[in-house]
């Protein structure tokens, strides 16, 4: 199976602040690497695909970059909404595998 | 929009059988050439078990091949997750998920009701 590490593992950021969040993977997974949000109680929600792309209806304050094995999520101009846990994930083969999350909490 | 909704016990017995189904609403289950199951244990990170294809082809993730079977009824526009001999370590929180494209991404997300394994 091909080990996806984030870092950092949690994160205290002000409102307004702009992060980015990092993912490595154990071996070459060309652009195969999507984003998820996931808040308390609620199930993740795709923010990007293929690396870059953004989905549909996701706010352009997220993007994502990166190929091969390193690959960062920034995200722009914090809002309250925006505190929660974040996972990367390979596609690039089966099974697919998800980083171990990067908590981001509002300082 | 597509919605997806699980549904089966909240609460399995120790070497028992957990049964979840998934109703597809908002498109026809034929939409989407992939369907997924994703999980979750309390506190912890997220899990693939497998994923069904529109022709009935499964993949499972090795760690719980022996024990999980996917399966699709397209007629219910629903598909299945089936878990046997089951231990405290498969109390999660179960997903059925719709896969994006051919690759494993997941844009649509049930709401993922939890599952505790105990007598």
């Amino acid at each position: 199976d091909i080990q996806m590490t984030q870092s950092p593992s949690s994160l205290s950021a002000s409102i307004g602040d702009r992060v980015t969040i990092a993912c490595r993977a154990s071996q070459s997974i060309s652009n195969s690497l999507n984003w998820y949000q996931q808040k308390p109680g609620k199930a993740p929600k795709l923010l990007i695909y293929a690396a870059s792309s953004l989905q549909s209806g996701v706010p352009s304050k997220f993007s994502g970059s990166g190929s091969g094995t390193d690959f960062t999520l920034t995200i722009s101009s914090l809002q309250p909404e925006d505190f929660a846990t974040y996972y990367c994930q390979q596609s690039y083969s089966i099974p697919p595998t998800f980083g171990q999350g990067t908590k981001l909490e509002i300082k | 929009q597509v919605q997806l909704q699980e549904s089966g016990p909240g609460l399995v017995k120790p070497s028992g059988t957990l049964s979840l189904t998934c109703a597809v609403s908002g498109d026809s289950i034929s939409s989407s050439i992939w369907w997924s199951w994703v999980r979750q244990p309390p506190g912890k990170g997220l899990e693939w078990i497998g994923e069904i294809h529109q022709s009935g082809t499964t993949n499972y993730n090795p760690s719980l091949k022996s024990r999980v079977t996917i399966s699709l009824d397209k007629s219910k526009n629903q598909f299945s997750l089936t878990l046997i001999s089951v231990t405290a370590a498969d109390t999660a929180f179960y997903y059925c998920t719709k896969v994006k494209g051919a690759s494993p991404t997941f844009d649509y997300w049930g709401q993922g009701p939890l599952v505790t394994v105990s007598s």
